[in-house]
């Protein structure tokens, strides 16, 4: 079955500093990975996705995610935090079989980024 | 172009009511799934239509149910609720020609049972 984990409940970073939130998977065959934000009160926010091709992955609002087959992981990257990126976010896994939008979802990981 | 919206943004209901939580897709947008997210299980797979057919269906009980309409909208029923069915309820939606897997969400409609 596919699944992914996010190891890390919380992730602090300073204003300026780089950030990493960290994803596994587990698929079977070639995996879809994304990775969505959620602001409070709000829905998901759709950042990037790995489908095939160039390992390092550049979505919205800056961000990036490199996959890594050996390591099997999605981690999502940024150069220079800012403060608004502070929000939930999540690493996702598209189900098998791949004409379904049935995503399996990570537990989430809630960045804080501070002044 | 308006994105996905659901309504209504809030509401609350007592046990063993019923509830119908609607969505609009964006406009072309033929694919609508649903999610349930709370905070002991996460974000939850519900259900998913495509052209008015319930293509996927998630490990909830039969309490749960959808439809989907003609022009894309759907809606999702909740009967005999329970206080566990309180939740941020997610609607999204996606083009139905080549499935890359992107789905826009809307705001949710959060659900507090009582």
């Amino acid at each position: 079955a596919q699944s992914v984990a996010q190891p890390e409940d919380q992730v602090n970073v300073a204003e300026g500093n780089p950030l990493t939130v960290k994803c596994t998977y587990s698929v079977s065959g070639n995996p879809y990975l994304f990775w969505y934000v959620q602001y409070p009160n709000r829905g998901l926010q759709f950042l990037l996705k790995y489908i095939t091709g160039d390992n390092l992955v550049k979505g919205s609002y800056g961000f990036e995610a490199e996959f890594n087959k050996s390591q099997t992981s999605f981690h999502l990257k940024k150069p220079s935090a800012l403060v608004s990126d502070s929000a939930l976010y999540f690493c996702a896994v598209r189900d098998r079989p791949y004409n379904t939008d049935k995503l399996i979802f990570g537990t989430g990981t809630r960045l804080q980024v501070f002044p | 172009k308006a994105g996905v919206t659901q309504t209504p943004r809030y509401l609350i209901k007592t046990r063993g009511q019923q509830v119908t939580l609607s969505c609009s897709p964006i406009s072309g947008h033929r694919s609508v799934s649903w999610y349930q997210q709370t905070p002991g299980q996460g974000l939850q797979f519900l259900f998913e239509y495509f052209s008015e057919t319930q293509r996927n269906k998630g490990n909830f009980p039969g309490r749960f149910s959808g439809r989907q309409f003609s022009n894309s909208r759907s809606e999702m029923n909740v009967s005999t609720l329970e206080l566990g069915d309180s939740a941020l309820y997610l609607c999204a939606s996606r083009p139905g020609t080549y499935n890359t897997g992107e789905l826009f969400f809307g705001e949710g409609s959060r659900l507090t049972v009582l």
